[in-house]
């Protein structure tokens, strides 16, 4: 059983840039969902995608957005790019079952810099 | 609103010492809570979740509706314990894991 991986590690955008952060879910994961970490804070949620759409979003604007593909690997695409949006991005994966409780698994993150 | 507070940013005892890690949340309803522990230089993972009423690494924590609060407690910490938690929560029916700001606990040898 391999866990989540995400891709890039690092990265450094200049404003207004697009970027594009990957992951890969666990194995047998149906679910994944994405979060921002700023320094200092918890993560904030993104969105969820199950089953290749979106199941759930947080307080972020439509230039962020995300693709989940039959495989069930993931894209976080980030538009028009702010210096706020650096920040370490997390990527985490869950099996969603009607009777199972909640528990996702997290990726290591990639850090994103905008200058 | 939902809501996760964790009060201390940064918390310090001794090694052997009881450790309460505070959390409070903020919900119209019946949350799920967990712990999410991060080690040095490891990914966020999850602790312990308030329906299994587990202990895990001697860890507890016990959800009270009353005072709305999920302090984390350990009764004799040890060094390998130094890492940084988060308390959480999963509205029902929701999709998303609402997080406190984080408490860095550091145990002295």
């Amino acid at each position: 059983e391999t866990g989540v991986t995400q891709s890039p590690t690092h990265l450094i955008k200049t404003r207004g840039q697009q970027v594009t952060l990957r992951c890969s879910s666990q194995s047998g994961h149906n679910t994944v969902s994405w979060y921002q970490q700023a320094l200092g804070q918890g993560p904030q949620f993104i969105f969820q995608y199950y089953r290749e759409e979106e199941n759930g979003r947080g307080n972020f604007p439509p230039r962020f957005s995300g693709l989940q593909f039959p495989n069930y690997s993931s894209e976080l695409n980030v538009n028009a790019l702010e210096l706020d949006d650096s920040a370490l991005y997390l990527c985490a994966s869950s099996l969603v079952q009607r009777t199972s409780s909640y528990e996702q698994y997290f990726g290591p993150g990639t850090r994103l810099t905008v200058t | 609103a939902q809501r996760v507070t964790q009060p201390e940013k940064l918390l310090s005892v001794f090694k052997g010492a009881p450790v309460e890690l505070k959390c409070n949340y903020s919900y119209s309803g019946s949350p799920e809570l967990f712990w999410y522990v991060q080690y040095s230089r490891q990914r966020l993972q999850l602790l312990l979740r308030h329906i299994s009423r587990e202990s895990i690494k001697g860890f507890t924590a016990d959800l009270n509706k009353g005072e709305t609060s999920f302090h984390l407690k350990k009764p004799f910490a040890q060094e390998e314990d130094s890492a940084m938690y988060y308390c959480a929560l999963v509205g029902k029916g929701a999709q998303k894991l609402v997080f406190g700001q984080g408490t860095r606990l550091t145990i002295n040898p």
